[in-house]
């Protein structure tokens, strides 16, 4: 697609329950990073997925946490029994590879964990 | 791991005036980005520096590598500039991607 898709943009859940956030990234760029965003805090790296390799995780903030690209494009972040504390913007940024420093973001999916 | 630090944090102004934000970081970078978030909207790239100077419309981004220091400027700023302005940088390695400051929260009055 022209740009870097993310569903949904907001959504609400209780405290518990299982997430998905999805990110479709630009056709053809083979990186693709997660980033969250809590109130008043910068953004903090989560995830990086480079083609087939396998992901760099070390930004995921607990086990709750995980995520997969399929065939190399579409990713999802599982949060698993929601906190409070997960409530943030996550969002989606994708390049067309490790030697090209152009990054497109999505919109971002604003979670709020009730 | 590199530290990115921006001021101002907030920043109000009058229609027209010349802005400038600035942003500082501790390690030496491949790329620096410039970035733009409207309430409750995403995230927009405006520029990406590796050296110089870059300008679009109103905007105006420089770079100064060996001094680790970056600005941002706009001039004839207009109430639809308000948004928080964010500098990232990419230090390499493509592991963890940018690293970002806190970012510059702006308002322009009218």
């Amino acid at each position: 697609g022209a740009g870097v898709s993310q569903s949904p943009s907001n959504k609400v859940t209780e405290k518990g329950k299982d997430v998905e956030l999805r990110c479709d990234p630009i056709s053809g760029h083979t990186a693709l990073y997660w980033y969250r965003q809590s109130l008043g805090q910068g953004l903090e790296f989560l995830i990086y997925f480079q083609g087939n390799s396998a992901p760099d995780k070390s930004g995921l903030p607990s086990d709750r946490f995980s995520a997969e690209r399929t065939g190399g494009s579409v990713s999802t972040l599982t949060i698993q029994r929601t906190q409070q504390e997960d409530s943030a913007v996550y969002l989606c940024a994708s390049r067309p590879g490790p030697a090209n420093y152009g990054y497109t973001f999505g919109s971002g999916t604003r979670l709020t964990v009730v | 791991k590199n530290e990115v630090e921006q001021s101002p944090q907030n920043l109000t102004a009058q229609e027209g005036e010349f802005i400038t934000i600035n942003c500082s970081y501790s390690v030496g970078i491949s790329a620096l980005h410039w970035l733009q978030q409207h309430p409750g909207g995403g995230i927009v790239s405006l520029f990406m520096l590796s050296s110089g100077k870059k300008k679009h419309g109103r905007l105006i981004a420089t770079i100064n590598i060996q001094e680790k220091h970056s600005s941002l400027h706009i001039t004839a700023s207009h109430p639809r500039d308000s948004a928080v302005y964010i500098c990232a940088v990419h230090s390499g390695g493509g592991a963890d991607g940018l690293t970002f400051g806190k970012g510059t929260h702006l308002i322009i009055q009218p």
